[in-house]
């Protein structure tokens, strides 16, 4: 199985650059299609997509979300924090199954 | 809108199995694969499962082969998945989930069912 490592948690302030990084244990780009996903989830809700195939926006999704990477290193970057963006963020991947999940990043204030 | 309605908790004893559904409105149901993922609580995202509901075409997790099993009912448009010989490690909320198309992540979502196994 692809295993993803995520750092568990990232302190932040409101207005600042949030940088969240997810690693592969192989490749999980095919031809020009990196296939790594984000979502967001917070408490007591489902998660949420919010970048498909490492750098493409869901529906609805703010632009001060943005992703970026290939192979095995991907990133999820957040500018500017705000409050309501407090929440857990998952990559997974969808380049072999099973699809596996990273182990989360939790965002916080610092 | 694409929605998902998952069935309610359950609180279920050990040993026991335990069924729960999924009504997608919105789409086509027979058009898409539908997934099914673990959250322990506090913990990450564990993929299950798929299913096609044209076909009933299945793909598992190596890990929930043989605890898991999922099945569509085409008249009511409701994807099942059930969970046998239950024990503490299943407790967990359980959600089903759709992507658009093939490695677009899953943009859908349902609330989630929350599984307690206790005696």
């Amino acid at each position: 199985d692809i295993v993803l490592t995520q750092s568990p948690a990232l302190a932040v302030s409101l207005g600042q650059r949030a940088t969240i990084s997810c690693r592969a244990s192989q490749s999980v780009s095919v031809s020009r299609y990196n296939l790594m996903h984000w979502y967001q989830q917070k408490p007591g809700q489902q998660p949420k997509l919010l970048i498909y195939r490492a750098s493409n926006l869901a529906s609805g999704i703010p632009a001060r979300f943005s992703g970026s990477g290939s192979g095995t290193d991907f990133t999820l970057t957040i500018n500017p924090v705000q409050a309501d963006d407090i929440a857990t963020y998952y990559c997974q991947q969808s380049r072999e199954s099973p699809w596996t999940f990273g182990g989360g990043t939790k965002l916080e204030l610092k | 809108q694409v929605k998902l309605l998952q069935s309610g908790a359950a609180l279920v004893k050990p040993g026991t199995s335990v069924k729960m559904s999924c009504k997608p409105s919105g789409y086509t149901f027979t058009d898409y694969w539908m997934s099914w993922v673990k959250q322990s609580h506090g913990q990450s995202l564990e993929w299950i499962g798929e299913i096609y509901p044209n076909s009933g075409a299945t793909n598992f997790n190596e890990k929930f082969k043989g605890k898991a099993t999922l099945t569509v009912d085409k008249s009511t448009s409701t994807s099942y998945m059930e969970l046998s010989r239950l024990t503490s490690e299943d407790s967990a909320i359980y959600y089903c989930t759709r992507s658009n198309y093939n490695n677009y992540g899953f943009a859908y979502w349902g609330q989630g069912t929350l599984v307690t196994v206790s005696s």
